[in-house]
């Protein structure tokens, strides 16, 4: 079974660009979830997805972070436009069911983006 | 607010030796634990979870975690370090009544040395 895919596994652009990471969910996991980890600092939750739908986006640091997921499968997450404090490593992560609390979440790569 | 602390954002081990690496969390609310380890170049992959069915857990590569609700804490331990457990490890919680993200630690970073 294929795990949870990440594109691309790199990015660097300038301030002010714009930036879309991918994310490919397992197969069959309703549940999607991106986190982002600033160097030196823990990794923090940006939003959840059911399936198309936006269920928590309570993490999502300002306006030039639009997160979507048409069709319910693969996700985007696009910074526009990118500033400085945007440089870390973003994860998404998947899960079967969201109600049970001890259900895992399987992570990506992770994909490690730098803002000059 | 939630939070999880590691202690240690670097430990280092000889090959042989016991390791521990250290989480405690802050919360009444009764929490389900995590640990997952990232190895280099790759994802987060799960060591062990706590889903309150025992305290004592044990997870893949020979480790394993204690819940201890009196101090709050989900330790990790291995009995003897190997040279392939070099890597970073993350605690994580989720709480029972915010929703279903997790907190993470600031990650311990472990060192074997040979």
């Amino acid at each position: 079974e294929a795990g949870v895919t990440q594109f691309p596994s790199h990015s660097v652009i300038e301030k002010g660009q714009t930036v879309t990471l991918r994310c490919d969910p397992i197969s069959g996991h309703d549940n999607l979830y991106w986190y982002r980890r600033v160097m030196g600092k823990e990794i923090k939750f940006l939003l959840h997805f059911v399936k198309e739908s936006k269920q928590d986006e309570s993490g999502m640091p300002n306006n030039r972070f639009l997160a979507e997921r048409t069709g319910g499968t693969y996700s985007t997450l696009k910074v526009q436009p990118a500033e400085l404090e945007d440089s870390g490593v973003y994860f998404c992560a998947s899960s079967q069911e969201s109600g049970q609390g001890w259900q895992t979440q399987y992570f990506g790569p992770g994909t490690r983006l730098l803002v000059l | 607010a939630q939070s999880v602390t590691q202690l240690g954002s670097h430990v280092s081990v000889s090959e042989g030796a016991l390791v521990l690496l250290r989480c405690n969390y802050s919360s009444s609310v009764p929490p389900y634990l995590f640990w997952y380890v990232q190895y280099p170049n790759q994802g987060l992959q799960l060591l062990l979870k706590y889903t309150s069915a025992a305290t004592l857990v044990k997870g893949i590569n020979g480790f394993e975690a204690e819940f201890k609700k009196s101090e709050t804490s989900f330790h990790l331990t291995k009995p003897s370090a190997h040279m392939s457990d070099a890597a970073e490890y993350f605690c994580a919680v989720r709480y029972s009544n915010t929703g279903n993200q997790f907190y993470f630690g600031t990650g311990t970073s472990l060192t074997v040395i040979p």
